[in-house]
């Protein structure tokens, strides 16, 4: 069965370093997914993607995350200069319309 | 705004009874909800979804339940087996492709 895979499975960076966190989509879903989940809160959108660009961006998604689907397969979320507050689990989702389906996470520790 | 909010932070059931997980949303609006299921470390896992023509939907061993008189979501799981141990969200779509998220319910299954 396809699945959202995600690399790495946990990076870690020190504040002001910039990160990027990679993702590989199920093969034929059109629209793609960043969210983050704060240890021990809920999973909350960041941003979606389709036909190559951003569709929705929420209030997180400010101008220090960006995203990119340089090829076919792979859809990224870059941090340019990480905060403290920016550790989390980031889960990537692609979905063949409503059905989204998440891949299993990057821990990000911003130390 | 949007909120989608759950009743039981925490739930216990014995092995072989059923459970039923609730969930509050505030938006009437919202025309697409999902029941997701997230394991310690993982990312969350599809169940079972919903549109808001619609007033229940099976699949296996699972059953999801709207109200939305009273914009309320269930998911009832049959016959509970301790890999059902997990934390469950209900996620809801209001217009646009995003999903909002619950806070999570927690059920333990007792052997």
């Amino acid at each position: 069965e396809p699945e959202v895979t995600q690399t790495p499975s946990h990076q870690v960076t020190q504040m002001g370093q910039e990160v990027i966190l990679r993702c590989v989509p199920i093969s034929n879903h059109l629209y793609f997914y960043w969210y983050r989940q704060i240890l021990g809160q809920k999973v909350e959108f960041l941003v979606s993607f389709y036909n190559n660009e951003i569709s929705e961006k929420s209030e997180i998604f400010d101008d220090q995350f960006s995203v990119e689907r340089p090829d076919g397969s792979n859809f990224t979320l870059k941090i340019r200069s990480t905060k403290l507050e920016d550790s989390a689990m980031y889960f990537c989702a692609s979905s063949p319309l409503l059905e989204q389906y998440f891949g299993p996470g990057t821990r990000l520790t911003v130390t | 705004g949007e909120s989608v909010g759950l009743h039981l932070p925490t739930l216990s059931v014995q092995e072989g009874d059923n459970s039923i997980i609730n969930c509050a949303y505030s938006n009437s609006a919202s025309d697409y909800f999902i029941w997701y299921k997230q394991e310690s470390g993982k990312g969350p896992q599809f169940i079972i979804d919903i549109r808001s023509n619609m007033d229940k939907r099976q699949g296996q061993r699972v059953t999801v339940l709207l109200n939305k008189t009273v914009k309320h979501l269930s998911l009832q799981i049959a016959a509970t087996q301790p890999g059902d141990s997990a934390v469950y969200f209900c996620a809801e779509r209001a217009g646009a492709n995003n999903l909002f998220f619950g806070t999570g319910t927690r059920l333990t299954v007792i052997p």
